[in-house]
């Protein structure tokens, strides 16, 4: 089954440090690729978004994320982390094959926390 | 400026009562998507839209209904048979085709009291 799987559902950092969130897809075929931020009690905001073309991929507040088709990962990074950062994330892929064509499929999200 | 707006943004039901969770958007999307936000569970997908007067079930239906009768909107009644409707609610649409991302509105929480 087409699936996205999110390692970690808390990730601490202090602020400054390097920030890392996993995201893993499981299917043979590159789906389209998204991460989202969310804040307390808000709707999801894109902050980046892979679909063909370079594998690192440049989005909003200093993230990045790199698309590594060998390894089905799509991780989340920021060099240096904010304590603006702190929020849940979300990774989600979408399909162009299979029973849940065109829909998104999320991961259950990775909540960050930004120590002083 | 264009959006997805969601209404209320907090709501009180009873249980046994039915209530209709709002969701407009005027960016002209064709596809529009309802989900439900449990903690530590993600975005499970309840119904979605692809067209006007069209729409299909998604991963967790039971107990809920939308109708889909003008692009613009796209309505989720919570009905008395959702054993647990207690959730978040967020609304969320996109352009078909291509590789476009959804966009979403800020949400709307549901307490059953």
């Amino acid at each position: 089954a087409q699936s996205v799987t999110q390692l970690g559902s808390h990730v601490s950092v202090s602020e400054g440090a390097l920030v890392l969130l996993r995201c893993n897809y499981s299917s043979s075929v590159p789906p389209y690729l998204f991460w989202y931020v969310q804040y307390p009690n808000q709707g999801l905001q894109l902050l980046l978004k892979y679909t063909t073309g370079a594998t690192l991929v440049k989005g909003i507040n200093g993230f990045e994320a790199e698309f590594k088709k060998s390894e089905t990962s799509f991780h989340l990074t920021k060099p240096s982390a904010h304590m603006s950062d702190a929020a849940e994330y979300f990774c989600a892929v979408r399909f162009s094959y299979g029973g849940s064509q065109g829909n998104l499929i999320f991961g259950k999200g990775t909540k960050l926390s930004v120590k002083p | 400026d264009g959006g997805i707006t969601q209404s209320p943004k907090y709501l009180f039901r009873k249980e046994g009562q039915n209530v209709t969770l709002s969701c407009e958007q005027n960016l002209n999307h064709d596809a529009m998507y309802w989900y439900r936000q449990d903690p530590g569970q993600g975005l499970r997908l309840i119904y979605y839209s692809q067209i006007v007067n069209d729409f299909q079930k998604g991963d967790i239906a039971e107990g809920y209904s939308v109708s889909r009768e003008k692009k613009e909107s796209f309505p989720l009644t919570v009905t008395s048979a959702q054993k647990n409707p207690t959730a978040f609610y967020l609304c969320a649409s996109r352009p078909l085709g291509g590789n476009t991302e959804a966009f979403f509105g800020q949400g709307t929480r549901l307490t059953v009291v």
